[in-house]
């Protein structure tokens, strides 16, 4: 079984500033992957980035990076130049490979970006 | 069509009647999942859907819940006798199988469910 560990539940950031949101995984499967998504308060969720287990470099996709610290099983999604809109739920997601491929999700961070 | 298309969006509903959300995935999407998200919660997995058959029903919170996929296209997800309990927004996803991990899992807006 996967679990995926969000311990901050909100966070704060003053606007153009970077913030670090936490996730930690556990699975004792070798293949597995990450996701980040963003979910306002629509209700809607949007795919922001996502990380093998056997990627070698960190994934990047704009402001978005993933710090991702294999020994450490950390997935911490960084956003750089934080903008108002940036405001929202923020949930991580793992999944093993080669299975259903279904996703777990974390309870999420709720991040506020301060102008 | 373009996106995933769940329906009713809002739903409100006596306790103890039954209801039925429906979703209609991205056409060619052969996988979906449904996925229930409780007020201020993350998301909780319910069932997945390959082609038609549910290889995954696991999540399924009790026998009163059950879903079908039709077409390898429209899936059902029909709550009997609802309860309160039962109050939370019902999200589905679809995605190609193997999912393409440049563009990850679809999701709907949902259906808010209320039972009063």
């Amino acid at each position: 079984a996967q679990k995926i560990t969000q311990t901050q539940p909100g966070m704060f950031v003053q606007e153009k500033e970077a913030v670090t949101l936490d996730c930690t995984y556990d699975t004792s499967d070798p293949s597995y992957g990450l996701f980040w998504y963003k979910q306002p308060s629509s209700g809607e969720m949007i795919f922001l980035i996502y990380q093998g287990s056997y990627d070698q470099q960190n994934a990047t996709e704009g402001r978005y990076s993933l710090n991702f610290q294999k020994a450490r099983k950390s997935a911490n999604l960084v956003i750089s130049a934080s903008q108002l809109g940036d405001s929202a739920m923020y949930f991580c997601a793992g999944r093993m490979e080669g299975s259903n491929y279904k996703l777990t999700f974390g309870k999420g961070t709720l991040l506020t970006v301060n102008p | 069509g373009a996106g995933v298309s769940q329906s009713p969006s809002n739903k409100v509903t006596e306790k103890g009647k039954d209801v039925e959300l429906r979703c209609d995935p991205i056409s060619g999407h052969t996988a979906l999942y449904w996925y229930r998200q409780r007020l201020g919660q993350g998301l909780e997995f319910l069932i997945y859907f390959q082609g038609n058959s549910a290889p995954d029903k696991s999540g399924l919170p009790s026998d009163r819940f059950s879903a079908e996929r039709t077409g390898e296209s429209v899936s059902t997800l029909t709550i009997q006798r609802t309860q309160q309990e039962d109050s939370a927004v019902y999200l589905c996803a679809s995605s190609p199988h193997p999912p393409d991990r440049a563009i990850g899992y679809t999701f709907g807006s949902g259906t808010r469910l209320t039972v009063v």
